[in-house]
């Protein structure tokens, strides 16, 4: 299994704040994910983050709005760039360990933008 | 494209009742298919995954290729279930994102 730490849990951000949310996994893995969950929708694959290269955004999200960093195997952050309200959501960081295996996820970061 | 479809966004149930949550897939591979359970104010956590055939909590879920579903199925429906259910699929090879169902609401009333 795979133990995910994800802070912070929850923020209320100003508009055109930047927000800096943190995945820690308690072992080395590969492949790390970004969700985002709105309110009342399903996860959305935000971007996938390998270590050592750049992250590989999915339709509909860039760069400049969600940088990613993966400095090493058990560590990621996502920001969360000039907030408005619509980008409130709960952020979620998952990883996968392998084929056949389920992908584990952090608690999430819940985030309120005002 | 993969797409995975839950047509129900609630499900109300009756205490003791058969449950069916309905999962049905779009994908040209092979898929690996899951179940992911998140109860009130927990994380999202694994409940089945297709390749397992296990039975979990007493759900079972039949991956049937020739009707891309994968539904899960419950005989008798407890209050403790009651949660968000959702389906998902990954590209075979583990190291590959999910890709989720707009999910499920199942309350059971006892």
């Amino acid at each position: 299994s795979a133990v995910i730490s994800q802070k912070p849990s929850r923020d209320i951000c100003q508009r055109g704040t930047s927000l800096t949310i943190q995945c820690q996994v308690d072992s080395q893995v590969t492949m790390m994910f970004w969700y985002r969950q709105q309110p009342g929708q399903s996860l959305t694959l935000i971007a996938t983050a390998n270590q050592g290269s750049e992250a590989t955004y999915e339709s509909g999200f860039v760069i400049d709005k969600f940088p990613i960093s993966r400095p090493n195997l058990t560590f990621s952050t996502l920001t969360v760039s000039n907030m408005s309200p619509e980008d409130s959501s709960i952020y979620l960081c998952s990883v996968g360990r392998g084929v056949d295996t389920e992908a584990f996820f952090g608690q999430g970061t819940r985030l309120t933008v005002v | 494209a993969q797409r995975v479809t839950q047509p129900e966004k609630l499900l109300s149930v009756f205490k003791g009742a058969p449950v069916e949550l309905k999962c049905n897939y779009s994908y040209s591979g092979s898929p690996e298919l899951f179940w992911y359970v998140q109860y009130s104010r927990q994380r999202l956590q694994l409940l089945l995954r297709h390749i397992s055939r296990e039975s979990i909590k007493g759900f079972t879920a039949d991956l049937n290729k020739g009707e891309t579903s994968f539904h899960l199925k419950k005989p008798f429906a407890q209050e403790e279930d009651s949660a968000m259910y959702y389906c998902a699929l990954r590209r075979a090879g583990g190291n590959t994102p999910l890709v989720f169902g707009k999910g499920t609401r199942l309350s059971v009333i006892a």
